[in-house]
């Protein structure tokens, strides 16, 4: 079975401060997505940022970069110079190949729910 | 100019009634998604229409039937409703070519008393 695991299900970061979270993925495919959702109180899922597997230079949005360690199948996120706006539900995700007419989904890991203190 | 809309964003039922949630997207994708986030956030795929055809049905009990009129809706009804049916149920839609870049809705809180 394909899976996505978030080992974190809390953490917390000082404002202004870096934070790190894991995930770690299983996967027999050889092309595939990943990702990184945020989900802050207002429930609205809003993408932060995306890997492609086949590129090994790690994506970089703005405060929000990776890790991806395709041997490892590791897929960290960093947040750096953090904000109280970052407080929110970070969900890992692995775009997986459901079934044999080709349809893909979002698998889910459980989540890393992040507190920013002032 | 809202991407991915759902209604009702609410829902609060009894057990046994039949509810449907809507689901409509303005992207021109042909690709749309229902999600299902439990109690302990949890999300995970229920079904997936491609230009109305169903091509993922995730083990969901049959009293869940997606209805896709088009390919710009995609709606969920649920028939006796049970205790253990309160979620939140995301929509999401893509284009068939691009399954990565998945947009979703602003959920739908179901609670059934």
């Amino acid at each position: 079975a394909q899976t996505v695991t978030q080992s974190q299900p809390e953490m917390s970061v000082q404002e202004a401060e870096t934070v790190t979270l894991s995930c770690t993925y299983d996967t027999s495919e050889s092309d595939y997505y990943l990702f990184w959702y945020k989900q802050p109180p207002s429930r609205q899922m809003i993408l932060v940022i995306r890997q492609e597997a086949y590129k090994q230079q790690n994506a970089t949005e703005n405060r929000f970069s990776v890790n991806f360690q395709k041997a490892a199948k590791s897929f960290s996120l960093k947040i750096s110079d953090s904000q109280l706006g970052d407080a929110a539900m970070y969900f890992c995700a692995y775009r997986s190949l459901v079934n044999s007419n080709s349809g893909y989904a979002l698998n889910f890991g459980k989540g890393t729910s992040l507190l920013v203190t002032p | 100019d809202t991407a991915v809309s759902q209604t009702p964003k609410y829902l609060v039922t009894q057990m046994g009634n039949d509810k449907s949630i809507k689901c409509e997207q303005n992207l021109g994708h042909d690709t749309m998604y229902w999600y299902k986030q439990d109690s302990k956030k949890f999300l995970k795929i229920m079904f997936s229409y491609n230009n109305k055809e169903l091509i993922i049905n995730e083990t969901v009990p049959n009293r869940f039937s997606p209805k896709s009129p088009d390919k710009a809706h995609l709606n969920l009804h649920i028939n006796s409703l049970e205790l253990g049916d309160s979620a939140v149920y995301f929509c999401a839609s893509s284009r068939r070519t691009a399954t990565y870049e998945q947009y979703f809705g602003p959920g739908t809180r179901l609670t059934v008393t």
